[in-house]
């Protein structure tokens, strides 16, 4: 059982280009939403994360944009760069378990 | 610069036996988490510690899998028979308390294959 569901597995954009990431979630007990960046051969890193009290949180080229009530949030990269190029996961978290549920990720080609 | 540490990067064995996989946490950090990361289910949690008390366990396969930690400093997973389906990369993370007040930090990972 999904609980974090993440869309698409896979995208190739141009360098500048706006790939957004989309992820949506059913258990609205979950309070926190992170997501993490991951190189090839590395663990996962956070690059942003939000809590449901917020629209919006941009750090950078990196924006996560969260609607509470289609219990959806996406990121967005501003002016994309090879550099990118990684696998993305969104994850949430619930704050009385203390498990960070992963979705399935999202592998990101920037190309020149 | 603080790191989780996890050995050996890279495992190749036969189905049957036994494997453990190792985890340095970063010194402070008071909880640990193995996932278990494929192509199809992404990053999935096995199991997790607070304070070297096991939490959760549920992600698991229980009758071949288990996790320790006999000290602050080391983590352990076992798996005891492998099985090819257990081929994977594993990672161990660490953390400070809660999500909210640190974020996890990830090991590089130990790629394991059973043939």
């Amino acid at each position: 059982q999904q609980q974090v569901k993440q869309s698409p597995q896979s995208l190739i954009v141009q360098k500048g280009g706006i790939p957004i990431i989309n992820c949506a979630y059913e258990n609205t007990a979950f309070d926190y939403f992170p997501w993490y960046q991951q190189f090839p051969g590395k663990g996962p890193a956070l690059l942003i994360a939000i809590r449901p009290d917020v629209s919006e949180k941009k750090e950078g080229r990196f924006t996560i944009s969260f609607n509470k009530s289609a219990k959806q949030f996406s990121l967005h990269i501003m002016d994309s760069q090879p550099g990118d190029s990684a696998t993305y996961f969104c994850a949430a978290y619930q704050d009385n378990t203390d498990k960070l549920i992963f979705g399935t990720g999202t592998r990101l080609q920037v190309f020149p | 610069d603080a790191r989780v540490t996890q050995t050996p990067r890279h495992k190749v064995t036969e189905m049957g036996q036994e494997v453990t996989m190792r985890c340095q946490p970063i010194l402070g950090h008071n909880t640990v988490f193995w996932y278990r990361q494929t192509m199809m289910q992404g990053l999935e949690l096995l199991a997790y510690f607070r304070n070297r008390a096991p939490l959760d366990d549920s992600g698991m396969p229980k009758d071949r899998f288990s996790a320790e930690m006999p000290d602050a400093t080391l983590a352990t997973l076992k798996i005891q028979p492998s099985e090819p389906r257990d081929s994977a990369v594993y990672f161990c993370a660490s953390g400070r308390g809660t999500a909210y007040n640190s974020p996890l930090h990830f090991g590089n990972g130990t790629r394991l294959t059973v043939t």
